[in-house]
């Protein structure tokens, strides 16, 4: 079946470092790709998208491509602040989606 | 708002009662999901529906579990005779629809306690 496989957290990292969570999926068919985030104490809200190879997502700085060739969605962000620690999640298909476990993201000042 | 509504935000019950949690999709949208979010875990798929086909009921993970999408529109969740492991979090999103790579637009979840 469908699956999503993301790097495992929890990651930490200070404040204005490089971030990148990994995230590979199934290659059945070509599913659209997302990553969502989630803010502590809130709902899941969707970061950014890519319908098709090659198309890179984008939104609040975080930048993800969609790699055909290596099944993969890694997320990634020159410089974290604070506001980003997070709960994020990659996600395959329109749809019934199909959602990798979570990566926990903290940001220290 | 504009957004899921779901209700109540939170919900502490006793092992055995039966609770339902409802959610309000964003109007418009015909597809309607329910996940459940453990401690520490990712999103467990339980149901979708999508517009007046029958729902996918595949993730659902015992009989005691049900949902119900009336006018296409609200959704409750139901869980009879609850269990301890029952406790989680649960979401519910809605998206406009399949195949349109729409993204699903999540509630703020219910969290249910069973004592």
């Amino acid at each position: 079946g469908n699956s999503v496989t993301q790097m495992e957290g929890p990651v930490t990292l200070s404040e204005e470092a490089f971030l990148t969570i990994n995230c590979t999926y199934t290659a059945t068919g070509y599913p659209s790709l997302f990553w969502y985030v989630q803010y502590p104490g809130e709902g899941l809200q969707l970061l950014l998208k890519a319908t098709k190879a090659d198309d890179k997502g984008s939104n609040k700085g975080f930048e993800a491509t969609y790699r055909k060739e290596t099944t993969s969605f890694h997320l990634e962000k020159g410089s974290v602040q604070v506001s980003d620690s997070a709960v994020y999640f990659c996600a395959r298909g329109a749809g019934k989606s199909t959602f990798g476990d979570g990566t926990t993201l903290t940001v220290k000042p | 708002g504009a957004g899921v509504s779901q209700s109540p935000s939170n919900k502490v019950t006793e092992k055995g009662k039966d609770v339902e949690l409802r959610c309000d999709p964003i109007s418009g949208h015909t597809a309607l999901y329910w996940y459940r979010q453990s401690l520490g875990q990712g999103l467990e798929f339980l149901i979708y529906f999508q517009g007046n086909s029958a729902p996918d009921k595949s993730g659902l993970p015992s009989d005691r579990f049900s949902a119900e999408r009336t006018g296409g529109s609200v959704s409750t969740l139901t869980i009879q005779r609850t269990q301890q492991e029952d406790s989680a979090v649960y979401l519910c999103a809605s998206s406009l629809g399949l195949g349109l790579n729409q993204p699903q637009h999540f509630g703020d979840g219910t969290r249910l306690s069973i004592l």
